[in-house]
């Protein structure tokens, strides 16, 4: 199976910073790399998907880069809404394995 | 608009057996491969399993292979997760999600979760 590392683990910042989240995967995934958001009792949200492609709805201070093993996923101003944990998943085979998660707290 | 719901959790026994189901709409649920997705007490997302759309081919992770079983019934729009000698390992809430019908293969859906309690 494919393994996928986030770093790091949790963050503390605060609204207006800029917030970079790494993802790297044990082999190369090409771009079938995805983010996910998710906040307390909620479902999983699709930020990213194909590394870089803004999901559909999805504010434009999100945005991802990366192929290979070694992707990000960046917010460039941290609004209110965004204090969540942050998933990567890979989509380049079954099973479709997750990140541990990477929780953005409000510093 | 697309919807997924999830039903059949709740309390079982260490060893025992459930049957989730995950009823879809909004969309032609027999074109898209659909997936499980678990998350334990404060833990993070955990792969499951998969099935193609017409549920043709399987695939399950390494924690659950052997015990679970998914399935589909196109004609009644839902999609099932038969998980037997449940362990307490187990006890999490379950996801259905939908894969997109491109190449690209990300989750775009997901229903609210059920959650599973594992008693030993």
């Amino acid at each position: 199976d494919i393994q996928m590392t986030q770093s790091p683990s949790s963050l503390s910042a605060s609204v207006g910073d800029r917030v970079t989240i790494t993802c790297r995967a044990s082999q190369s995934i090409d771009s079938y790399l995805n983010w996910y958001q998710q906040k307390p009792g909620k479902a999983p949200k699709l930020l990213i998907y194909a590394a870089s492609s803004l999901q559909s709805g999805v504010p434009s201070r999100f945005s991802g880069s990366g192929s290979g093993t070694a992707f990000t996923l960046t917010i460039s101003s941290l609004q209110p809404d965004d204090f969540a944990t942050y998933y990567c998943q890979q989509s380049y085979n079954v099973p479709r394995t997750f990140g541990q998660g990477t929780k953005l707290e409000i510093k | 608009e697309v919807h997924l719901e999830e039903f059949g959790g709740g309390l079982v026994q260490a060893g025992g057996s459930l049957r989730l189901s995950c009823v879809a709409s909004g969309f032609i649920f027999s074109r898209y491969a659909m997936h499980w997705v678990r998350q334990a007490p404060g833990k993070g997302l955990e792969y499951v399993s998969a099935i193609n759309f017409n549920g043709g081919r399987t695939y399950y992770g390494n924690s659950v292979r052997g015990r679970f079983t998914i399935s589909r019934d196109n004609s009644k729009n839902t999609l099932y997760l038969q998980m037997g000698s449940l362990r307490a390992e187990d006890m999490a809430v379950y996801y259905c999600a939908r894969e997109v019908r491109t190449v690209s293969g990300e989750l775009d859906y997901w229903g609210q979760g059920t959650l599973v309690t594992v008693s030993s």
